[in-house]
Parts: structure tokens; C-alpha cells; sequence
């Protein structure tokens, strides 16, 4: 059973390029974290989606970024026109369901993003 | 709001040392508590968890972490450190809706020969 599958595993872009990040959940899981991790820092909570809804994503920041979950195919997280603080790693984590508290979330590998 | 405080930013411990890691939440129910490790390079696996029952909790690779309501704490602790364990360790707690995880800022272990 392969894991919380996420690529690419880097990323470079230029300032005002889009990134586009996928995430490929655990077979059976249908529930989507995504978190950023900037250096030195813990990991920040962004969106939660579950198949085609976008749950929670108050940790988004307002412009530029944007994620979906389609009915088919992996979670997308897209940043529009990157700028350097942008350059993180993007970790995305899958459920069975959305109760974290009964359940476990397990994470991929995570891309790493540089902004040039 | 509810936040996760890692005290320490890198511990180093001796092989075969004891360890533990400190961890203090700020949470108004009853938390639901996590640590995680993230080898460098590397995604993040659980270690363990708390939801209720019993407040020392154990977990893989020969981790424990104990819950104290009193002190808003929850360290993890391993009574002989291998040097396979030098990674990075975070403690986290589960919001109330039961899906949002709030991650602390990381405790960096060392661990020397």
C-alpha cells in the first residue's frame, strides 16, 4: 500500500511564476491537509479538503494560492505569481476521515519550492 | 486561540543518554496531543498520541510521552537515545473540530558518540 505520494519532490520557479504542487493520497483516504514549513519553523496549517470541497482553508494566505481535491486525480495547491517568501516546503497529509482526533493523518515527503 | 510550545529549539544528548523534549499547550478543552518526528529531507511520522485513559502514553521506537493536565504539558521522553534518533521532533494538538493540527516550532535533536 503506497504512502501519501507528492511531486515534485523540488521545485524551482522564477519571481511571478506559478507553482503548481501535487498530492496523491493513501489509497482509501479521501480527506487533505496541506501544511507549509517555512526553514526553522514548525509546520503551518493551511487547507483541509475533502473530495471536490474545500473544507477549511483559514490558513491560506488570501491571494496567489489556491487548492483543490477533483473527484479524480490528486490534490492540487497552486501559487500564482511566486514571490520569495513563498520558498518553503509544502507537505501534504491524508485521512480516512476528518477526525484527527480518532484517526491518523499520514504525510508525504513534501515538496521543497525555491523562488528565485 | 490554541498554540503548541516547544521550549527548545536543539537539545544534545549523549548515545545511550536519556531523553526528553518539552512540550506545553494552551488549549481550552481536552487536548488531543501528538509528537511527530521529521527526519531531514523527510515527511513527518507519528511517534504517538493522547486522546484520554491513561496519561503515559507509549509509542514506537521506544518513545513515551506522559500527559500533565496541571502543568498544560506533554514531554517526550526514551530512556536510551540511539544515534538513528538525531532527527527533528514536534509536538502538536488536534483542534476541536478534530482536524486542524497545530504544530509546535520543533525541537531539534543532536545526539553525539
Amino acid at each position: 500500500n503506497a504512502g501519501v505520494m507528492q511531486n515534485p519532490r523540488h521545485l524551482v520557479r522564477r519571481r511571478g511564476q506559478e507553482a503548481r504542487l501535487r498530492c496523491s493520497p493513501m489509497k482509501g483516504h479521501s480527506h487533505v491537509y496541506w501544511y507549509r514549513q517555512l526553514p526553522e519553523e514548525g509546520l503551518k496549517f493551511m487547507v483541509y479538503l475533502q473530495k471536490e470541497n474545500i473544507i477549511d482553508e483559514s490558513g491560506m494566505p488570501k491571494e496567489r494560492f489556491s487548492a483543490e481535491f477533483p473527484k479524480e486525480g490528486p490534490s492540487i495547491l497552486r501559487i500564482q505569481q511566486v514571490v520569495r517568501g513563498d520558498s518553503a516546503a509544502y507537505f501534504c497529509a491524508s485521512s480516512p476521515s476528518g477526525t484527527l482526533s480518532t484517526d491518523t493523518q499520514y504525510f508525504g515527503p513534501g515538496t521543497r519550492l525555491t523562488v528565485l | 486561540a490554541q498554540s503548541v510550545t516547544q521550549p527548545d529549539i536543539h537539545i544534545t544528548v549523549s548515545e545511550g543518554a536519556s531523553l526528553e523534549l518539552r512540550c506545553n499547550y494552551s488549549y481550552g478543552a481536552t487536548p488531543y496531543l501528538f509528537w511527530y518526528v521529521q527526519s531531514p529531507g523527510q515527511g513527518l511520522q507519528l511517534l504517538l498520541k493522547y486522546f484520554s485513559g491513561d496519561t503515559l502514553v507509549q509509542g514506537i521506537k521506544g518513545f513515551e510521552a506522559e500527559f500533565k493536565r496541571s502543568q498544560s504539558s506533554f514531554n517526550l521522553r526514551k530512556p536510551s537515545v540511539h544515534w538513528s534518533d538525531a532527527a527533528e521532533y514536534f509536538c502538536a494538538v488536534v483542534n476541536t473540530g478534530g482536524f486542524k493540527t497545530i504544530f509546535g516550532a520543533g525541537t531539534r535533536l543532536f545526539v553525539k558518540a
